[in-house]
């Protein structure tokens, strides 16, 4: 059965570095998500994306934030400039459609120190 | 606004006896509801939503919109269920999902 996967399952960086947070949603699946969780938290939705644009942020998803299918597979989130309350496991999803079910990744935890 | 609440953060019962996960919502208009699992170590999957009326894995939940309740219940819970339980709600256009801060679920023999 097809999965969402992630990459890494792990990241380290230094406040005020960029990461690139990297899913590969299932392919004929058209909405990908990013949501996150920080630890002892609730899962939150950050962003969702369909045919190359935004479809919906939350005021999580400030400035700092971006998303991009570089190429037919890959979708991903940059933070610009971490912080340390950026710390947190970041989930991505996607969904064959608006409304039907979202299928999870993985996920990556992300440390900023 | 848009909100789950789900009341317990932790639910311990004993192999065999009857489960009941609260989750209350507030929305205006139609609510979409689901409950999604996590397994330890697993990536977070659908477990049932209230559209498609199933029972999966012996769980059914039903929605009341009266008490904006969704809440999830097994007669007879299994070792095999103890996992972290999320209640969600999908805003009105769809493109996003409003999670509930969980319910871990501890099923011991």
């Amino acid at each position: 059965e097809p999965e969402v996967t992630q990459t890494p399952s792990h990241q380290v960086t230094q406040m005020g570095q960029e990461v690139i947070l990297r899913c590969v949603p299932i392919s004929n699946h058209l909405y990908f998500y990013w949501y996150r969780q920080i630890l002892g938290q609730k899962v939150e939705f950050l962003v969702s994306f369909y045919n190359n644009e935004i479809s919906e942020k939350s005021e999580i998803f400030d400035d700092q934030f971006s998303v991009e299918r570089p190429d037919g597979s890959n979708f991903t989130l940059k933070i610009r400039s971490t912080k340390l309350e950026d710390s947190a496991m970041y989930f991505c999803a996607s969904s064959p459609r608006v409304k039907e079910t979202q299928y999870f990744g993985p996920g990556t935890r992300l440390l900023v120190l | 606004a848009q909100r789950v609440t789900q009341p317990e953060k932790l639910l311990s019962v004993f192999k065999g006896a009857p489960v009941e996960l609260k989750c209350n919502y507030s929305y205006s208009g139609s609510p979409e509801l689901f409950w999604y699992v996590q397994y330890s170590r697993q990536r977070l999957q659908l477990l049932l939503r209230h559209i498609s009326r199933e029972s999966i894995k012996g769980f059914t939940a039903d929605l009341n919109k009266g008490e904006t309740s969704f809440h999830l219940k097994k007669p007879f819970a299994q070792e095999e269920d103890s996992a972290m339980y999320y209640c969600a709600l999908s805003n009105q256009a769809g493109t996003a999902l409003i999670f509930g801060k969980g319910t871990t679920l501890s099923v011991s023999s």
